[in-house]
């Protein structure tokens, strides 16, 4: 167990809805981060916030968002959804004290499928 | 650019045998940080080992250990007495020291033979 959490661990939709996926990073940990990962590929770096402010984007559609919220749990917006959104999402969090790089612990993912 | 290549989309190993899978990664950066990471079909992502680039000291968990060549920029697994619970997808990822993006490989994925 890393220590992250996250909700739902599945999650069934029709195209154009939209869904919130929900991280708490581990006990102290100031950055989390979002990542996609779709069958069969590797993870692609969506967003990351650090303290409540954004800090990198990655591949991030427009269509998606995020925010971090002052108890630093995370939510992931996915709005207008496709078909092709239908991925495995994780989110990680890290230390990260200051600007130093930290080793990011994975959640459980959210597995999401849209139809 | 910076880029993590893993050029064995596959491997399999005999249990009990050893395998090493392979990873290089392309920076400018001096300062960084080299992992592996394991995804079983549970699909969690589960750190196996981590290398600090100033270090020369080759980083080891039990019976993971890595061979960092940091002037080649290459950074090799070693999974000595391969288990069944070993049967995943491995990637390698490489983050700069004051860098916020991960950069992954596109993983091998292992098969332990009994």
């Amino acid at each position: 167990d890393s220590g992250v959490t996250q909700t739902p661990k599945h999650l069934i939709t029709a195209t154009g809805q939209r869904v919130t996926l929900r991280c708490s990073p581990r006990s102290g940990d100031l950055s989390v981060y979002w990542y996609q990962q779709s069958l069969d590929q590797g993870l692609q770096f969506l967003i990351q916030y650090y303290n409540g402010e954004e800090r990198a984007k990655g591949n991030i559609l427009e269509r998606f968002s995020a925010q971090q919220f002052p108890d630093l749990h995370s939510e992931l917006n996915l709005s207008s959804l496709e078909l092709g959104d239908s991925a495995l999402y994780f989110c990680a969090s890290s230390a990260d004290r200051g600007l130093l790089a930290d080793t990011q612990y994975f959640g459980p993912g959210t597995r999401l499928t849209v139809l | 650019a910076q880029t993590v290549t893993q050029s064995q989309p596959e491997m399999s190993v005999q249990e009990a045998e050893t395998v090493t899978l392979s990873c290089t990664y392309d920076t400018s950066e001096s300062d960084y940080y080299l992992f592996w990471y394991k995804q079983p079909p549970s699909r969690q992502m589960i750190l196996v080992i981590r290398q600090e680039a100033y270090k020369q000291q080759n980083a080891t968990e039990n019976r993971f250990s890595v061979n960092f060549q940091k002037a080649a920029k290459s950074f090799s697994l070693k999974i000595s007495d391969s288990q069944l619970g070993d049967a995943a997808m491995y990637f390698c990822a490489y983050i700069p020291n004051t860098g916020n993006q991960f950069y992954f490989g596109t993983g091998t994925s292992l098969t332990v033979i009994p």
